[in-house]
């Protein structure tokens, strides 16, 4: 079993949609970070959290850590938020990702 | 600043070659990641520094890699000798703080035949 599960593998919305991707993880972490692969394959950390919930533009990120889960939202996607969308997990000096989870976002 | 440099972006080789992957930090950054991507197993961590020094190297297949920071501001992967089932793509990271928010580079694609 993977340390770190996200769900959904695959997501479809409408343009304008609420987008929630979320990651659960079964060991004790340090801290959760957010990734987005664009289809070029380039890859941009979003946030980084070890409690609580951070802001930034249209994306929120939250952490649950007695629950071990997390969730990324987007509000009004675009067709521009289309990426993988990977969670990551730091422990000890390790680090584990989700699957990752494809977003596509039609106009 | 450019950001995280890496080198060269497409690397294709044959069995048994020497492979030298390339990752120029962010200034001022302290900590370094090296992670390879396939499609079948994702995001991998290989080998984390931290301040030059290697933290963990648990996660490198094997004795064919090595990867070395002979500054601050620089780090090699190596792959000696190169196989089929290196092909991947290979990233490197570097932060400001041993937790602290990570900037990609753009990515090595290997390719080994």
């Amino acid at each position: 079993k993977n340390e770190v599960e996200q769900s959904p593998q695959n997501l479809t919305a409408q343009e304008g949609e609420f987008i929630t991707i979320n990651c659960s993880y079964s060991v004790g972490i340090s801290a959760l970070h957010w990734l987005q692969q664009h289809p070029g394959g380039g890859i941009v950390s979003l946030f980084m959290l070890s409690s609580g919930k951070k802001k930034h533009g249209r994306l929120i990120a939250t952490i649950n850590i007695q629950e071990k889960h997390s969730s990324l939202h987007i509000t009004a996607s675009h067709p521009r938020d289309s990426a993988v969308y990977i969670c990551a997990v730091r422990y000890n000096n390790d680090m584990r990702f989700g699957a990752g989870t494809r977003l596509t976002v039609k106009p | 600043d450019a950001g995280v440099i890496q080198s060269p972006r497409h690397e294709v080789t044959e069995m048994g070659q020497e492979v030298t992957l390339r990752c120029k930090l962010i200034s001022g950054h302290n900590s370094l990641f090296w992670y390879r991507q396939t499609m079948m197993r994702g995001l991998e961590l290989l080998i984390y520094f931290n301040n030059n020094v290697p933290i963990d190297d648990s996660g490198m297949p094997e004795d064919r890699f090595s990867a070395k920071m002979p500054n601050a501001s620089f780090s090699t992967l190596k792959i000696q000798p190169s196989e089929p089932r290196d092909s991947a793509v290979y990233f490197c990271a570097s932060s400001l703080a041993r937790l602290g928010k990570l900037f990609f580079g753009s990515g090595t694609q290997l390719s080994v035949l």
